[in-house]
């Protein structure tokens, strides 16, 4: 079983749609979470830290459940620009900044 | 603007031959890290190091080796390159520092070996 797990899609939803995106994590001592995004032929790129609280940044919000070991991400009002891959990413504990991918989720949207 | 530099976009290789790819960052950046990314697999992480001259394995580090005689620079060498070392390599860096550093990446460089 892959440590973190991810649909990999890909979604394809119309402009001004609201897409959800989910990502379970197994390894329960995981310390940080994150979502980074990566467009067609493109390096991955910090897309927004997930807070426990849970954190919104515009259209976008990250949910984090310890208990249950899952992350998402939610995208409202979608953008043509919005299609990408989007990476869910899990920092283990101690501090070598080692991070955990998932295979990433593809979002595709059209006009 | 943090800067991740890697030196080929593209390179072309034959079976059998030792392939350099190196990477600079022009942020003083303890952490630097190699991974790969094929298709269906995702970024897998090949080897980091977080400090000058050291380096830990990630999680596949067979048939690679990393050097880090300098702060800024970060090679991965493919001592005897085959096939299935063909892949996208993405270059890395980030601060030393516990929680919520982020990790910028180079542009990648994609090897096709013959």
């Amino acid at each position: 079983r892959k440590e973190v797990e991810q649909d990999p899609g890909p979604f394809n939803v119309p402009e001004g749609a609201t897409v959800a995106f989910n990502c379970t994590y197994s390894n329960s001592a995981s310390q940080s979470f994150f979502w980074y995004r990566q467009d067609c032929r493109k390096e991955p790129k910090l897309l927004m830290s997930v807070y426990s609280s849970g954190n919104e940044d515009g259209r976008f919000t990250a949910q984090l459940n310890r208990a249950s070991q899952y992350i998402s991400l939610l995208i409202r009002d979608s953008k043509l620009s919005d299609s990408a891959t989007y990476l869910c990413v899990v920092k283990r504990t101690g501090n070598t900044g080692k991070l955990i991918f998932g295979q990433g989720t593809t979002l595709q949207v059209k006009p | 603007d943090v800067k991740v530099t890697q030196s080929s976009r593209y390179l072309v290789k034959r079976t059998g031959e030792k392939v350099f790819l190196e990477c600079v960052q022009d942020m003083d950046h303890e952490n630097m890290f190699w991974y790969r990314q094929d298709p269906g697999l995702g970024l897998r992480l090949i080897y980091f190091s977080y400090d000058v001259k050291m380096k830990e394995k990630g999680d596949i580090p067979e048939g690679y080796s990393v050097s880090r005689e300098k702060k800024e620079r970060f090679s991965l060498i493919l001592e005897s390159a085959s096939t299935n070392q063909t892949s996208m390599y993405l270059c890395a860096s980030s601060r030393l520092a516990g929680g919520l550093e982020t990790q910028y990446f180079g542009p990648g460089t994609r090897l096709l070996v013959l």
